[in-house]
């Protein structure tokens, strides 16, 4: 199975930028890796999905190098809002199902 | 469109009860599935389906059943409740199958407390 590593948490201030690695050594030629925010008591939400080089959206920039191995979530001048969980996925494509790790858990203080 | 519901939001169960855990979706969506969340810990795959009347197990499939007999409904079923069983229960929708390029939808969830 495809399996992704995360830092556990991280801490923030408000207005910083706020960069998230995620670690996927075994990811296939056919898997795009996609971002999921979950906020407590509520299900987890798309972020921001990519398959190489650079994606951004109104939310969020997701950068991934060449060999794919790693993939970097940035949050541009983060808010109290932004305290949440960050989930890094990456499809298991010989099982068909997404695989969750631990996410990150990022608080933002004033 | 209401999305993904789940029914009910919170539930309290005795050990060997049985309960089903409802699962809908309006949006004519191909894959759903079924994940479970402990206290500070990331999302587990319960059991998933790419179809009605195709199912198939996940991570941690022990002690439920699903069954996916039309597109919009994925119940997830406790036989014997165990109290390791208290978790929350997100259910999750996507259109055609568990591609990565496919937004998943996820409930509002199910909180379960077995005693």
């Amino acid at each position: 199975l495809a399996k992704t590593t995360q830092p556990i948490s991280m801490d923030s201030y408000e207005g910083q930028e706020v960069n998230i690695t995620c670690s996927h050594n075994n990811i296939a030629t056919n898997d795009y890796i996609t971002w999921y925010q979950q906020f407590p008591s509520q299900g987890p939400r798309f972020i921001i999905q990519g398959y190489k080089t650079k994606v951004t959206n109104e939310v969020a920039s997701l950068f991934i190098p060449a060999d794919r191995k790693s993939s970097t979530l940035s949050l541009p001048r983060v808010s109290l809002s932004d305290t949440a969980v960050y989930y890094c996925l990456v499809e298991d494509t010989g099982f068909q199902k997404l695989v969750f790790g631990t996410g990150t858990r990022l608080l933002v203080s004033p | 469109n209401a999305g993904v519901t789940q029914t009910p939001k919170f539930q309290v169960l005795k050990t060997g009860q049985s309960m089903t855990l409802q699962c809908a979706q309006d949006m004519n969506h191909e894959y759903m599935s079924w994940y479970r969340q402990d206290p500070g810990m990331g999302l587990r795959l319960i059991h998933y389906s790419v179809g009605a009347g195709i199912t198939d197990q996940g991570e941690v499939p022990n002690g439920y059943n699903v069954s996916r007999s039309t597109t919009e409904d994925f119940p997830l079923r406790l036989l014997s409740a165990a109290p390791s069983q208290t978790s929350v229960y997100f259910c999750a929708s996507s259109e055609g199958t568990s591609r990565s390029f496919e937004t998943q939808y996820f409930g509002p969830g199910t909180r379960l407390l077995v005693l």
